[in-house]
C-alpha cells in the first residue's frame, strides 16, 4: 500500500497565485522529499525536509513539515506557467531508509 | 552527464512475449529502483537494489525480475508480458538510498497488447 497521500489530486490556478498542496503519511519517517514531474518526463527532486525539521524553504519553494500530524505541506509562490506539472511526495520506507515510496501525486495546472 | 538513461524509450509487446529493459547510470550509485506508474496510482517500486550483484521486492515484484550484475546497470525483465503490466516504467538511482534524493530516467511505455 502507497505510503503517501496527496491532497487535493488536480489543482488549477492563476498564474501569480500561490499553490498549496498537502501530503499524508501513515508511519514514522526520517525524512520527507517532494518530486515535480512534467507530462511525459521523468521525475525532479525539489526539496527533503528530515524528520527533526519543520519548515525549509529553497527559491519559490516552502516546504512544512508535522511529524504529530504526519503530513506535509508544499506551498509554491507566485505561479508561473513553468510550474504546471504533477507533484508528488514520497517518504523514507523501512529500517536503514533503502527505498522511498511514493504517493498518488497532484496535478497543477497554471493558467495565464 | 548522462544522468539515468532507460532503453527502450516504447515498446509493444503481445501477451505472452518476453523482454528486457535496461537502466544505466553513470553516477556510480549504490542504490538503483524500478517503479511503474499507471494513471490514478502514482509511482509504486517493483524491484530495488542495494548494491552490485544484490536485489531486492518492493510493493509489486510479481511477474517481474531484475538483475544488477554490474554497479551502473539494473535490468528489469519480463519472462511472459501480460496486459496488466501496460504502463509506463521509471529507473531511479541513488547515492544514499531513500536518506537521500533519488534520479530518475525519462521513462520506458511498454504497452502489452
Amino acid at each position: 500500500s502507497q505510503q503517501g497521500e496527496e491532497d487535493p489530486q488536480a489543482l488549477s490556478i492563476q498564474e501569480g497565485e500561490n499553490a498549496t498542496m498537502n501530503c499524508s503519511y501513515k508511519t514514522s519517517i526520517n525524512n520527507l522529499q517532494w518530486y515535480r514531474q512534467n507530462s511525459g518526463r521523468g521525475l525532479v527532486h525539489l526539496i527533503l525536509i528530515r524528520s527533526n525539521e519543520r519548515e525549509k524553504h529553497s527559491g519559490r519553494l516552502r516546504v512544512t513539515l508535522d511529524t504529530s500530524k504526519k503530513s506535509s505541506s508544499l506551498l509554491i509562490t507566485a505561479s508561473r506557467a513553468a510550474d504546471t506539472a504533477s507533484y508528488f511526495c514520497a517518504t523514507d520506507a523501512g529500517r536503514g531508509a533503502q527505498k522511498l515510496v511514493f504517493g498518488q501525486g497532484t496535478r497543477l495546472t497554471i493558467n495565464p | 552527464n548522462a544522468g539515468v538513461t532507460q532503453t527502450p524509450k516504447f515498446r509493444v509487446l503481445k501477451t505472452g512475449q518476453s523482454m528486457t529493459l535496461l537502466c544505466a547510470q553513470d553516477m556510480n550509485h549504490e542504490y538503483m529502483y524500478w517503479y511503474r506508474q499507471d494513471p490514478g496510482m502514482g509511482l509504486r517500486l517493483i524491484h530495488y537494489s542495494v548494491g552490485e550483484g544484490t536485489t531486492a521486492k518492493g510493493e509489486v515484484p510479481d511477474g517481474y525480475n531484475v538483475s544488477r550484475l554490474k554497479k551502473q546497470n539494473f535490468l528489469l525483465g519480463l519472462e511472459s508480458a501480460a496486459p496488466s503490466q501496460t504502463s509506463v516504467y521509471f529507473c531511479a538511482s541513488s547515492y544514499f538510498g531513500g536518506a537521500g534524493e533519488l534520479f530518475f530516467g525519462e521513462g520506458s511505455r511498454l504497452t502489452v497488447l
